[in-house]
């Protein structure tokens, strides 16, 4: 079955930087990538996905990348801000659909 | 829209007590729906998912059950809760397909 590796499990940066965060998946025909943030004591939400058949997408400062060759895909967050900061999950859709999870990444802005 | 509701918020066990935590769904019908466990500090651990009334698929081996009496319904219960019970509890659905996961506020459980 699917199995998702998620790196690094926390991540510091200084503010205004970038952050990146990759994940690594098995299941060649998975074709639906998710991220989710999640702050402290709240439920995640979704914050960008990508699809197989696109290789980068953007949403004003949140960007995804994917690799179907080598079954990567990676989040990119610049200009990081204080609100950034969350852990951040990962996932893949494994058969039927079913969301096979990333272990998360606790993401620190210093200010 | 869609809105999901997830109840109660919080609540505190003793050992061996009884659980129930209710989740329902408006606005869309069939929804595949879902249970997630979080432990402190961890990820997120399916539990239980059901892609129709009734229809309930176990992930773990755990003391903890699930059902879907109606449509937008989805249960999950105990019968003896163990201290090894407590996280924050997470309901979600999606329509069917692959798409967005959306989850309820979830409830955090502490057994003691």
């Amino acid at each position: 079955g699917e199995n998702v590796e998620q790196h690094p499990s926390t991540l510091s940066v200084q503010e205004g930087d970038s952050a990146v965060i990759k994940c690594t998946y098995s299941d060649s025909a998975s074709n639906y990538f998710p991220w989710y943030k999640q702050e402290l004591g709240k439920r995640p939400q979704l914050i960008i996905d990508i699809r197989s058949n696109v290789g980068e997408k953007k949403d004003q400062r949140i960007a995804v990348t994917l690799n179907k060759t080598a079954k990567h895909f990676s989040l990119h967050i610049t200009e990081t801000q204080p609100e950034d900061s969350a852990v951040y999950f990962c996932a893949a859709s494994g058969s039927n659909y079913q969301l096979i999870w990333g272990a998360g990444t606790k993401l620190i802005i210093k200010p | 829209s869609q809105t999901i509701h997830q109840w109660p918020a919080t609540l505190v066990q003793p050992v061996g007590s009884p659980l129930s935590l209710e989740c329902t769904v408006e606005g869309t019908s069939n929804p595949n729906l879902y249970w997630y466990r979080q432990a402190a500090g961890r990820g997120l651990q399916l539990l239980f998912y059901s892609v129709g009334i009734g229809q309930i698929s176990s992930e773990v081996p755990q003391n903890l059950s699930a059902s879907r009496p109606q449509d937008r319904q989805f249960i999950l219960s105990s019968k003896k809760l163990l201290l090894s019970d407590s996280g924050f509890y997470l309901c979600a659905w999606r329509a069917a397909g692959p798409g967005e996961l959306f989850f309820g506020e979830g409830s955090r459980l502490t057994v003691l």
